[in-house]
């Protein structure tokens, strides 16, 4: 079965600061896809990405950045100077190729709190 | 184009009554899936459908628990005999059929068993 571990809680930084969301992921699948998600203190999930297992490309949309390796089942992601308006909680999913059903596996979430 | 929404936002009601969560997906998405997200539990898969059809029906934590999608659009998620433990936020998503399938959320029901 798969599993996506995301293993700090909550992180706290300085606003401006770079900072990185670690996710892990377990699958047994060779074709898989890999999504973060940010859900606001609004509470609506809002979709940031999606990785497919055969495409390894580092992925930049502004000042986000994934770094996805399968080397070490690893999907991270890093906010370059960040804002307080990144303040939220972001989960990292994986979902499998199942015959059309791309039901998500999430992990537990990251609270990034930005301090201005 | 509109996004995925939910009704009602919030519910709330005694232990034993029944409630119908509905969900209207993006135009076009043939995709459709219910989670739950609650403190203990995280957000954990439901059910889900292709068109009308529900092949996972997996994550539906008791016979209570029912859904239902109809003219391939409209879902609606019910729960008889309420408990406390239901108490959740129940999240509607949907996406165009795989390998297509990015899946958009809805604002979600907040749900509160007395």
């Amino acid at each position: 079965a798969q599993k996506v571990t995301q293993a700090q809680t909550e992180i706290s930084v300085v606003e401006k600061e770079d900072v990185t969301l670690d996710c892990v992921y377990e699958t047994r699948d060779t074709t898989y896809y890999l999504f973060w998600y940010k859900q606001p203190p609004s509470g609506e999930l809002v979709f940031l990405i999606r990785r497919n297992s055969f495409d390894e490309q580092n992925e930049i949309s502004g000042r986000y950045s994934w770094n996805f390796q399968k080397s070490t089942s690893s999907f991270n992601f890093t906010i370059t100077a960040s804002q307080v308006v990144d303040s939220a909680v972001y989960f990292c999913a994986l979902s499998e190729a199942n015959f059309g059903n791309e039901k998500l596996t999430f992990g537990t979430g990251t609270r990034l709190t930005i301090i201005p | 184009g509109a996004g995925v929404s939910q009704s009602p936002s919030n519910k709330v009601t005694e232990k034993g009554k029944d409630v119908e969560l509905r969900c209207d997906p993006i135009s076009g998405h043939t995709a459709l899936y219910w989670y739950r997200q609650s403190l203990g539990q995280g957000l954990e898969f439901l059910i889900y459908f292709q068109g009308n059809s529900a092949p996972d029906k997996s994550g539906l934590p008791s016979d209570r628990f029912s859904a239902e999608r109809t003219g391939g659009s409209v879902s609606t998620l019910t729960i008889q005999r309420t408990q406390q433990e239901d108490s959740a936020v129940y999240l509607c998503a949907s996406s165009l059929a795989a390998p297509r399938g990015t899946q958009y959320f809805g604002p979600g029901t907040r749900l509160t068993v007395l």
